[in-house]
């Protein structure tokens, strides 16, 4: 049971260059969801979903693009990399409803330069 | 923002004692959830208390809920080395299905 997977684990992206961040869960989890944590600014949640075919914005959703094709997955794309992006990058996942606490990956540490 | 607001932000306390930390959050909520973040890792589930509790034990762990203050606490007890982590609190709203995390306590235990 691996649990909540991310790929890559670190990318430096230059200005303009789009990316995507993998995230996969074994758990068959309905709920999965993108933060990113800034020093002082703890998690900010980016996008979620309740379910495959199924997603929604959080607080700072600009530049920031999801999908949710299968349960399992839930990539998310950077469009066109800004230095403001740099952060380091979680995806979690959760039963939908039941109260259970979030599964956290292990995140990614994006630099753009 | 949505984010909740902790305190103190910072805490250094001596291997043994105890350690209480604070989170308001903004909106009514469905449950309020505690996690500790080892320095470089990924968030771990510590405990949750729902809207209808008023206090929850795990182990060395206590919180408390005020709804009507917006307001949680988690205690931990006789601290150890191993307790030094970043611990935040997550609410999840009422009406939609968004975690909001607050800013973090990061809590330093000296041996």
């Amino acid at each position: 049971n691996a649990g909540v997977t991310q790929t890559p684990k670190f990318q430096v992206l230059k200005t303009g260059q789009s990316m995507t961040l993998q995230c996969a869960q074994d758990m068959n989890h309905e709920y999965m969801s993108w933060y990113r944590q800034d020093p002082g600014m703890g998690l900010r949640l980016i996008h979620y979903s309740v379910g495959a075919g199924i997603t929604d914005q959080g607080e700072v959703p600009n530049g920031y693009n999801v999908s949710r094709s299968t349960t399992e997955d839930f990539p998310l794309r950077l469009l066109s990399a800004a230095p403001s992006q740099t952060s380091v990058y979680f995806c979690a996942s959760s039963p939908l409803q039941t109260g259970g606490g979030y599964t956290f990956g292990s995140g990614t540490r994006l630099t753009v330069v | 923002s949505q984010q909740g607001e902790e305190d103190p932000q910072a805490l250094s306390i001596q291997e043994g004692e105890n350690a209480t930390m604070n989170c308001s959050y903004k909106t009514s909520i469905n449950n309020l959830q505690w996690y500790r973040q080892n320095s470089g890792r990924g968030l771990v589930h510590l405990i949750l208390i729902r809207s209808n509790e008023r206090e929850k034990h795990s182990g060395r762990l206590r919180v408390t809920l005020d709804t009507s203050k917006k307001s949680s606490s988690l205690l931990i007890t006789a601290s150890r080395a191993a307790d030094t982590a970043s611990y935040f609190c997550a609410s999840l709203s009422n009406t939609g299905n968004q975690f909001y995390f607050g800013t973090g306590t990061s809590l330093t235990v000296i041996p």
